[in-house]
């Protein structure tokens, strides 16, 4: 069974970094892209970050360009997201999900809260 | 980026009868694989996003046969052909064609 489970979450000063973890299980995340997708309290969906199945070919949204790296352990078959500089617009939930064009499984998502 | 822009954005339904979400796109979706890589989501309540709906007309395991989604370029449609009390939520059409991903709006489904 494919399952995504996503950590790191939590109340974070303006400025502040954190890291997010996302352990898959069930497929192994080096065959498969993988995206970052957050949804602030009460709003839609937006993709935040994408990695390739090779992991060759990375991206970040505008949003977040020049804060954002993601990454991967495929020994321990974790996506990470590493989110820099963060401002009261990153307040939300984040969720990873399968793939990079079909995003055919999602987490349960982390909470990040951004505030002083 | 390509926008996706979704109508209606609430959409009151009477239990039992269709339901019909538009979603259109600023550009074709038509990746260079040959496939169109538009997908549909349903949010219920307090829950992630579940895919129901993928590169246009296919439908996930699981979901049934009363969700069905059409369209081609950059007109697509998801229709519920009978609407039952567990299909209330939020759903979103997402395009997977170009980088960046992104998503519609949301249509907000409920029962009159």
């Amino acid at each position: 069974e494919v399952q995504l489970l996503e950590s790191g979450g939590g109340l974070v000063q303006p400025g502040g970094s954190l890291r997010l973890s996302c352990v898959a299980s069930g497929f192994t995340i080096s065959s498969h892209g993988m995206s970052w997708v957050r949804q602030a309290p009460g709003k839609g969906l937006e993709w935040v970050s994408g990695v390739s199945s090779t992991g060759g070919t990375t991206s970040c949204a505008e949003s977040v360009k020049g804060r954002c790296t993601i990454s991967r352990d495929i020994s321990k078959n974790t996506l990470y997201l590493q989110m820099n500089s963060l401002s009261a617009d990153d307040t939300a939930l984040y969720y990873c999900a399968r793939g990079t064009l079909l995003l055919d499984y999602w987490g349960q998502g982390t909470l990040v809260t951004v505030s002083s | 980026d390509v926008v996706m822009t979704q109508s209606p954005l609430s959409l009151p339904v009477t239990l039992g009868q269709p339901a019909s979400i538009s979603c259109r796109s600023s550009q074709s979706l038509v990746h260079s694989d040959g496939n169109t890589y538009l997908n549909w989501f349903q949010q219920r309540p307090g829950q992630s996003p579940r895919r129901l709906i993928y590169t246009v007309s296919k439908r996930d395991s699981g979901v049934p046969d009363r969700f069905s989604g059409s369209g081609s370029g950059t007109d697509f449609t998801l229709k519920i052909s009978r609407v039952e009390a567990e299909d209330v939520g939020v759903y979103y059409c997402m395009q997977g064609t170009h980088w960046p991903l992104t998503f519609g709006g949301g249509t907000k489904v409920e029962i009159k």
